[in-house]
């Protein structure tokens, strides 16, 4: 059975600070790992993807790696802003079985201070 | 990029009603659907899988009977909180896809049962 942590829970850093959030899995069998970001009381903005047969992605300040062996993912942001400050969950999807089978952790509450 | 729609946003009822929420996937038709219900701190718990024009798919301890779901079409998706107990209240997120890469979720409805 697939299990998501994330590590830390939360973390507050000075504004322009370069940062990594980390996510771990347990089945390295995955299709493949989505990143997103939740504000508080929103739903969920897709950041990054990366497919199994990637090692990372990138996307403006952020870029997200992928090592399946190991069982790990980070996203890295850059030169931190206030306006990062949100909750970013990583979601690890499967072969087989349902399509919405995302197995989330329970996300990183990261605060940027001004 | 893919949009989904999630209405209403914010909705309050008395014990006992019956609430609607919609999903819809405003500029893609999405083949499948997902409800997930998040509780404070915790990370999204997938409680159904909807292909349009079939019944949904529930996860185990999900009642089918109380969380009504209906995918009449490619673009709309929609859960009914039966007989809604102060135990329902929550954040009900949807999000759909229209291929298998990736999911686009809505923004979520807090429900709140006084």
């Amino acid at each position: 059975k697939q299990e998501v942590t994330q590590i830390p829970a939360a973390l507050s850093v000075p504004e322009g600070e370069n940062l990594v959030l980390n996510c771990s899995f347990t089945d390295s069998a995955i299709y493949n790992l989505q990143w997103f970001r939740q504000d508080p009381g929103k739903g969920l903005t897709s950041l990054l993807l990366i497919q199994s047969s990637q090692r990372e992605q990138t996307s403006g300040r952020l870029n997200a790696s992928l090592d399946k062996s190991s069982g790990r993912s980070t996203l890295y942001i850059a030169a931190s802003q206030p306006g990062d400050s949100a909750t970013y969950l990583c979601a690890a999807r499967n072969y087989g079985g349902s399509q919405g089978n995302l197995i989330f952790g329970k996300g990183t509450k990261l605060s940027v201070k001004p | 990029g893919a949009v989904v729609s999630q209405h209403p946003s914010r909705v309050i009822c008395k014990s006992g009603t019956s609430v609607k929420i919609e999903c819809r996937s405003l500029d893609f038709q999405a083949t499948t659907m997902f409800w997930y219900r998040q509780f404070p701190k915790q990370s999204l718990m997938l409680m159904a899988t909807s292909n349009e024009g079939s019944k949904a798919t529930y996860e185990q301890g999900v009642e089918k009977d109380k969380f009504l779901i209906n995918h009449a079409s490619l673009t709309l998706s929609t859960l009914t909180v039966t007989s809604a107990h102060p135990e329902d209240s929550s954040f009900y997120i949807c999000s759909a896809t229209g291929d298998s890469y990736g999911y686009t979720f809505g923004s979520g409805t807090r429900l709140t049962v006084v």
